[in-house]
């Protein structure tokens, strides 16, 4: 079945330590995004793709890095430059350059806690 | 002001209830409208699209009001398994999306 495929499920970060998320699809979809939720709250752009080895700064980009070598891949680095990472990750995926048309699949998400 | 607005609630309502939500935008150019169901702890899924023409699916209906700028979800008969937190998403032209922070629903026995 095609889906999204995030891991880990759970990750804990050290203070000043850099992680790096992954997000697999396999629905052959162009673009990619990824999206910070915090408790209550709707979910906010971090960052996104619509080709291959191009991607976009969201709204919250500031201490993440992405790439996008792979149409099926578009792995989130959070960096020790984040102050408050602790957050529930969401990677989705559309089959066009955007989601006007479509609604986003989701992928199951990573849960990230600084310890 | 926040640009997509949902009330947060909770919303406690019996099994058989008929519950409504609204979310309003305030973006003027937003073209295209979603409703989510998110359960807790797990990722958002698509519930369905809205149009201004009313889309129904099963017990569930979607609405959109463009002159003033809101979108309604009503779900019928309402089930134990509807508990779940619903986010409405309001895209631009532009391929900007902006998610409501969700309302609560629980449906009680």
């Amino acid at each position: 079945d095609g889906g999204i495929t995030q891991s880990p499920k759970y990750l804990f970060r050290k203070e000043g330590q850099n992680v790096t998320l992954s997000c697999e699809q396999n629905l052959n979809h162009d673009a990619m995004y990824w999206y910070r939720q915090d408790p209550g709250q709707g979910l906010r752009l971090i960052y996104y793709s619509q080709i291959v080895n191009d991607f976009q700064k969201g709204d919250i980009a500031e201490g993440y890095s992405v790439s996008r070598e792979k149409k099926e891949s578009f792995p989130l680095t959070v960096t020790s430059a984040q102050k408050n990472p602790t957050a529930f990750y969401l990677c989705a995926s559309t089959p066009q350059r955007g989601p006007l048309n479509y609604g986003y699949t989701f992928g199951s998400g990573t849960r990230l806690t600084v310890v | 002001r926040k640009e997509v607005e949902q009330d947060p609630g909770p919303f406690n309502v019996p099994e058989g209830a008929t519950v409504a939500f609204n979310c309003t935008y305030s973006n003027s150019a937003s073209q295209s409208f979603f409703w989510y169901r998110q359960d807790c702890r797990k990722e958002p899924k698509l519930l369905m699209s809205v149009y201004s023409s009313g889309n129904e699916d099963g017990r569930f209906t979607a609405q959109l009001n463009r002159a003033s700028q809101y979108i309604s979800l009503l779900i019928r008969d309402s089930k134990l398994s509807d508990s779940a937190t619903y986010l409405c998403v309001v895209n631009t032209n532009a391929g900007k999306s902006t998610f409501g922070d969700g309302t609560t629903l629980t449906v009680k026995p």
